[in-house]
């Protein structure tokens, strides 16, 4: 079965300052890879997500993730964090046929400190 | 209606009722989806719906927990005997079709409290 790590549990920035959150997966055959976040008091919403092709993905509010087949690894970056990213980052990953199931990855609580 | 809406929303109930959470998905979603999440522990997968048959009922914890959904569209959890340790957001979400199309619209949960 697949599995998800994020081994960043909180993460501090100051505004301006660079992030990349870290995600692992564990599953031998191909995978679809998706970065969700749930802002304060809202519901889960889609960042990005990789299905095949350029393995640098772009979502929304300026926030890229690339898939490292070699690593098993679907990081998320941005150059530069605003305020309004305060949020929780989940990872999730899916096999590429059969099982509908998305693992999620524990989260990532992002604090931007204005 | 416009995104999937879930009842209550809020939840207290004392050790051994039962309980029942709604999930009312996104108009035409054919998958529906439930998720818990506990604090620490992330999203916990507990049953998907296509249509109104459950191809993977494999994260739900116990014999406690069942789910089932009605005219292709509102599913109901229903937790019997709660536990303190079924204390947690129950996610729901829905898509169009199967996972191909990349995207799970989740409502904004129903916290369950057991005391």
């Amino acid at each position: 079965a697949q599995s998800v790590s994020q081994h960043n549990h909180h993460v501090i920035l100051s505004e301006a300052a660079s992030l990349e959150l870290g995600c692992n997966y564990s599953y031998g055959g191909t995978v679809n890879l998706f970065w969700y976040v749930q802002y304060p008091g809202q519901h889960l919403q889609l960042l990005l997500k990789y299905f095949s092709g350029d393995p640098l993905v772009k979502g929304i509010k300026g926030f890229e993730a690339e898939f490292i087949k070699s690593k098993f690894s679907f990081n998320l970056r941005k150059p530069s964090v605003q305020w309004s990213d305060t949020a929780e980052y989940f990872c999730a990953v899916r096999p590429n046929f059969g099982n509908e199931k998305l693992t999620f990855g524990t989260g990532t609580r992002l604090t931007i400190i204005p | 209606g416009a995104g999937v809406s879930q009842s209550p929303s809020n939840k207290v109930t004392e050790k051994g009722k039962d309980v029942e959470l709604r999930c009312d998905p996104i108009s035409g979603h054919t998958a529906l989806y439930w998720y818990r999440q506990s604090l620490g522990q992330g999203l916990e997968f507990l049953i998907y719906f296509q249509g109104n048959s459950a191809p993977d009922k494999s994260g739900l914890p116990s014999d406690r927990f069942s789910a089932e959904r009605t005219g292709g569209s509102v599913s109901t959890l229903t937790i019997q005997r709660t536990q303190q340790e079924d204390s947690a957001v129950y996610l729901c979400a829905s898509s169009l079709g199967s996972l191909g199309t990349g995207e799970l619209f989740f409502g904004e949960g129903s916290r369950l409290t057991v005391l």
